[in-house]
């Protein structure tokens, strides 16, 4: 086990609403990165935060938004909720920016 | 042209046979590389770091060969356990994501 949690496991939302996902870092790793992955696609990278700020993102709307927390644990929101919004979603944490991502067992989100 | 690409297979293989991937990558910047197995709906998990020098792991080489950008992944004396989908992921020099391939399934079976 990585150490890596997030909540929900899934969840399902209805077009057009919002919704805020969670992950709790490895112990001792200060950089929690966040992922979507559509089916049978590799992750792509939603964007970083290490150290509370914002440390780099992907190509993906501002609708897609995030903090993290002085624990180092982190939020995803994303607004607006698109059919192609429904995917798995994976936050990695690391020691640093430039070390190994360990991943938590994902969020499985349906927008119907 | 994808970043980062990877054969999709499946790759069919028996019980104790040797079996690699490759993974090859357009950006010759790129600094960090890994190897991820992922199980069906669940999460990646962390297999190796690719060194310059290349690195074993029990069953499992990984190499790396910059001059044309790959780096592969050799498990040898297959297990119906190693039946799984392999990522490649790469870090570029700017530091921090990283880009997946897309992966390749390998099936193994008795």
């Amino acid at each position: 086990e990585t150490g890596v949690t997030q909540s929900p496991t899934h969840l399902i939302k209805t077009r057009g609403q919002q919704v805020t996902l969670r992950c709790s870092s490895q112990s001792g790793h200060n950089t929690v990165s966040w992922y979507q992955q559509a089916l049978g696609q590799g992750p792509q990278f939603i964007f970083q935060y290490y150290r509370e700020e914002e440390n780099g993102r992907g190509n993906f709307p501002p609708r897609f938004s995030g903090l993290q927390f002085p624990n180092y644990s982190s939020e995803l929101n994303v607004n607006a909720l698109e059919l192609d919004d429904s995917a798995l979603y994976l936050c990695a944490s690391s020691l640093d920016p430039s070390y190994e991502q360990y991943f938590g067992p994902g969020t499985r989100l349906t927008v119907t | 042209r994808k970043e980062v690409e990877q054969d999709p297979g499946p790759f069919n293989v028996p019980e104790g046979a040797t079996v690699a991937f490759n993974c090859t990558y357009s950006n010759s910047a790129s600094q960090s590389f890994f190897w991820y197995r992922q199980d069906c709906r669940k999460e990646p998990k962390l297999l190796m770091s690719v060194y310059s020098s290349g690195n074993e792991d029990g069953r499992f080489t990984a190499q790396l060969n910059r001059a044309s950008q790959y780096i592969s992944l050799l498990i040898r004396d297959s297990k119906l356990s190693d039946s799984a989908t392999y990522l490649c992921a790469v870090i570029s020099n700017a530091g921090n994501m990283l880009t997946f391939g897309g992966g390749t399934r390998l099936m193994v079976k008795p």
